[in-house]
Parts: C-alpha cells; structure tokens; sequence
C-alpha cells in the first residue's frame, strides 16, 4: 500500500520495557518525523532525519533512540519505557514540498 | 521560547456560516505557516501553506491569512458543514529545513 504506515497501532507495555514503534514509508521522502501529542500540547517533535543515516535531536528526544539505515523506515525505541512516555506516537515525512504527511499514529500506553 | 497559541477552548459554529479560528504567536519569526486537520484517531493532514510574504491563500472553502505584523494566522472555513468539524492545528516553520513548531489546536463542532 502507498503511503505511510505505522505499527503497532495500540501497544501497552510496562515500565522498563523496551519498545520499538515502526513507521515506513513508500513515497521515499527523504525527510522523516517522530511526533508525539499529549492532550493540550502541540505536536513536539522527537526526533527527526534527513535522510538515510542521518538523524537529529528534536525537542523533546530523551529516552527515545531512532535509526535510519533505510530511506523508507524510521523506527523508534525507547530504550526503559516510563509512564511518562504514554502518548500517541505520529509518524510523518516529507518530499521537496513543505506538507508533511503523517501516520495513523501508535497509542502506546506504559503503566 | 517560542510560544504559539490556539484557542483551547471548542469553536461551536452553526451549519453554513463562516468559521474563524485563529493561531497566534510569540517570539518567532516564521518563514511559512501552514495549517493541518486532525480527525479523532488520525493523523493530521495538510490543508494549506502560506509564506510570510503573502496575506491570503485559499483553497475552495478555505482561507487562510497571516500578518507578520500582529503575529497571527486566521483560518476561515466559508458555507460550514458538519462534515468540517475536526481539529484543526496550526504550525510555524522558520525555514525551509522541515522542522515544524505546533499549535494545540482547535475543535470546531459545526452544527446542523
């Protein structure tokens, strides 16, 4: 299917516990984005990448690591999950334009 | 630090008026501004871009103004229908490296 996809959709983990989110993406965007949306917070910004092997610190990247070794996927760990980290994980990329293109999005909930 | 600010409150509208929402911000100075629907249980999507030189954009129904000046973006839906009712969320982008600054975003309910 085109597009961007994320897995899980729902995830519910204990505290400690290593959790990896997947997205993939078939548009080959070079830009790809880790949000996550708190109620009454913004969208803030994880982590992101450029490209292939390159990724970087966005807002808010404690306890979480990403990797790009494909220009399609971007998955996310965090490495000890803490309560703190339940939320909704979005996913989003985009091409020359400066749209971005989300996910459905992961609820994970740590308890 | 960069502050923008939604209406937090919902924004009830009835059915073929003109809704108006509105995205202010602070200590910025955005390149582009760009505004996304978000339905429950999805991810946001892409309504409109518009870039510090402009005043207005539209598209269809919708308009979308910025002035630099006051710091603020109005996002007008024009002959609302429920089917318009979302969240809607606002964001700043200084440049063109991607990043984006968000808004909490504003429920709109249009009734019938």
């Amino acid at each position: 299917d085109a597009g961007i996809t994320q897995s899980p959709r729902y995830k519910i983990t204990e505290t400690g516990r290593q959790v990896t989110l997947m997205c993939h993406q078939t548009w080959s965007h070079s830009y790809m984005f880790w949000y996550r949306q708190d109620l009454g917070h913004g969208l803030r910004l994880i982590y992101y990448s450029a490209a292939a092997d390159i990724t970087d610190k966005g807002e808010v990247p404690d306890g979480y690591v990403v990797s790009r070794s494909k220009t399609e996927n971007f998955p996310l760990t965090l490495e000890s999950a803490t309560r703190s980290q339940t939320s909704v994980y979005f996913c989003a990329s985009n091409g020359m334009g400066d749209q971005q293109f989300f996910g459905p999005g992961t609820r994970l909930t740590v308890l | 630090s960069q502050k923008i600010e939604q209406n937090s409150e919902a924004l009830n509208i009835q059915e073929g008026k003109t809704a108006t929402l509105t995205c202010n911000y602070t200590n910025y100075s955005p390149a582009y501004l760009q505004w996304y629907r978000q339905d429950p249980g999805r991810g946001p999507v892409f309504l409109l871009l518009i870039r510090e030189n402009e005043k207005e954009k539209r598209k269809e129904r919708l308009k979308v103004t910025f002035d630099t000046t006051l710091k603020q973006s109005l996002f007008h839906i024009t002959a609302s229908q429920p089917a318009d009712s979302a969240t809607y969320l606002c964001a700043l982008q200084r440049d063109s490296n991607y990043q984006l600054i968000w808004g909490a975003g504003t429920k709109l309910i249009i009734k019938p």
